[in-house]
């Protein structure tokens, strides 16, 4: 069973306006941890962010914003006035205590930003 | 500073040959990963190293891929008798802490495999 599910397989936007990232994960630990990462064209993996079961407050770094509500085990990434820069594929990822170190990844979204 | 390194970054090699995949760790980065990426699909694990040694090798798919990490930095990854199938971005990663749980994984830029 996928533990990491990002259901957005495309997602185009024109520059400017907002975009959501969902991703929805499936964990019987009750200690983990969730990444977003972007892989933009040259395919080099960036750290977004990192976020631990027992924080749900919603962070905010300029224009990036992430949603985690486990009661519906999602953690949502929204870019706010979005720029061609960051057209990228994103990907959410879980790491469970059982399981140590190894990132389950989700399929990813490929975000085209349109001039 | 230098991030996580791959050599080669692409790698062509006919069906049954052997190939050596290279990975130089952020310095100072005990935890080492490989990952394997196929199109249109994230990065699947194949093996955890804790300084020398494999602590999760439950990724590699079969014997005919096997890792090491002699000196606690370098990584190679290796694959005997190479298949078609096995064409794909192998992409390593390297971490800081040694909990793992929690720590955030710097990547390399992958090497291309291609098995023709």
């Amino acid at each position: 069973a996928q533990k990491v599910t990002q259901a957005q397989t495309e997602i185009s936007v024109v520059e400017k306006e907002d975009v959501t990232l969902d991703c929805v994960y499936e964990t019987r630990d009750t200690t983990y941890y969730l990444f977003w990462y972007k892989q933009p064209p040259s395919g080099e993996l960036v750290f977004l962010i990192r976020r631990n079961s027992f924080d749900e407050q919603n962070e905010i770094s300029g224009r990036y914003s992430w949603n985690f509500q486990k009661s519906t085990s999602s953690f949502n990434f929204t870019i706010t006035a979005s720029q061609v820069v960051d057209s990228a594929v994103y990907f959410c990822a879980l790491s469970e205590m059982r399981t140590g170190n190894q990132f389950y990844f989700g399929t990813g979204t490929s975000l085209t930003v349109i001039p | 500073g230098a991030g996580v390194s791959q050599t080669p970054s692409n790698k062509v090699t006919e069906k049954g040959k052997y190939v050596e995949l290279r990975c130089d760790p952020i310095s100072g980065h005990t935890a080492l990963y490989w990952y394997r990426q196929s199109l249109g699909q994230g990065p699947e694990f194949l093996i955890y190293f804790q300084g020398t040694g494999a602590a999760d090798d439950s990724g590699l798919p079969n014997d005919r891929f096997f890792a090491v990490r002699p000196e606690g930095s370098v990584s190679t990854l290796k694959i005997q008798r190479t298949e078609r199938g096995d064409s794909a971005v192998y992409l390593c990663a390297s971490s800081l802490t040694n909990s793992g749980l929690g720590s955030e994984q710097y990547f390399g830029p992958g090497t291309r495999l291609t098995v023709t």
